[in-house]
């Protein structure tokens, strides 16, 4: 049981805005910040929004981060059938000493 | 460029030593803590631990502390994850990773490379 939840699916079509949640508590989510990973089938995860909202370079502007309290989303506009994917929420747990991951969310774009 | 590059997949019997390893380059190896995260096949992202290389301080997550042991040779710029006796359940890919550290608090700091993997494997 991840420390994290996120939703283990969802789906859109090309061109539509999709979210993906990932919800924690006070002692993760809210007194930190977050990353999110993105891994396609095999290959290594991939960062892709760090500190809340932040992207790296070459990550499109698509992607968007944001958080509010104890919970953060991951938005995708534009989607495009590449950015079908696993997708990983991450932050630091002041309770744990420890880094944490939400269990990930398979995107499908159909 | 800078690259994780690790060391190539293992099978393995129950009660065996294994040792993996990620060789770093592009980048000064002692300026980074290195992280390793493990994921079971079909699952999701575990953190493992994490070492800083200059002065080899550790720390590991509360689910892997006493399973695994993390360690660095800074001659050489090599971090590696190690069992003692492995089990079946230690089946799974494992990632080294950099991280990146923006801030002086850990809380501040994230995975912005990886390595390709070490899948394991442990059957009789």
């Amino acid at each position: 049981q991840s420390v994290l939840t996120q939703p283990p699916s969802v789906s859109g079509i090309p061109g539509q805005r999709v979210t993906i949640s990932c919800s924690g508590s006070s002692s993760n989510i809210e007194t930190n910040i977050v990353n999110w990973y993105q891994q396609f089938s095999g290959p290594a995860p991939k960062l892709i929004i760090y500190d809340i909202n932040q992207r790296p370079s070459g990550v499109p502007g698509r992607f968007s981060g944001s958080k509010s309290g104890t919970s953060a989303s991951l938005a995708i506009s534009g989607l495009q059938s590449e950015d079908e994917a696993d997708y990983y929420c991450e932050t630091w747990d002041d309770s744990l000493n420890a880094w944490v991951f939400g269990g990930g969310t398979k995107l499908t774009v159909l | 460029e800078v690259q994780l590059v690790q060391s190539g997949a293992e099978v393995k019997k129950p009660g065996e030593p294994l040792k993996i390893s990620c060789k770093v380059s592009g980048y000064r190896f002692t300026n980074n803590w290195i992280g390793w995260v493990r994921q079971i096949p079909g699952k999701g992202l575990e953190w493992m631990g994490a070492i800083y290389p200059d002065d080899s301080d550790t720390r590991y997550s509360p689910s892997f502390q006493g399973q695994v042991t993390i360690s660095a040779d800074k001659s050489i710029d090599i971090a590696y994850l190690q069992w003692r006796s492995v089990k079946p359940s230690d089946t799974a890919m494992y990632y080294c990773t950099r991280l990146f550290q923006g801030r002086a608090s850990m809380r501040f700091w994230y995975f912005d490379l990886w390595g390709r993997g070490t899948l394991v494997t442990v059957s009789s």
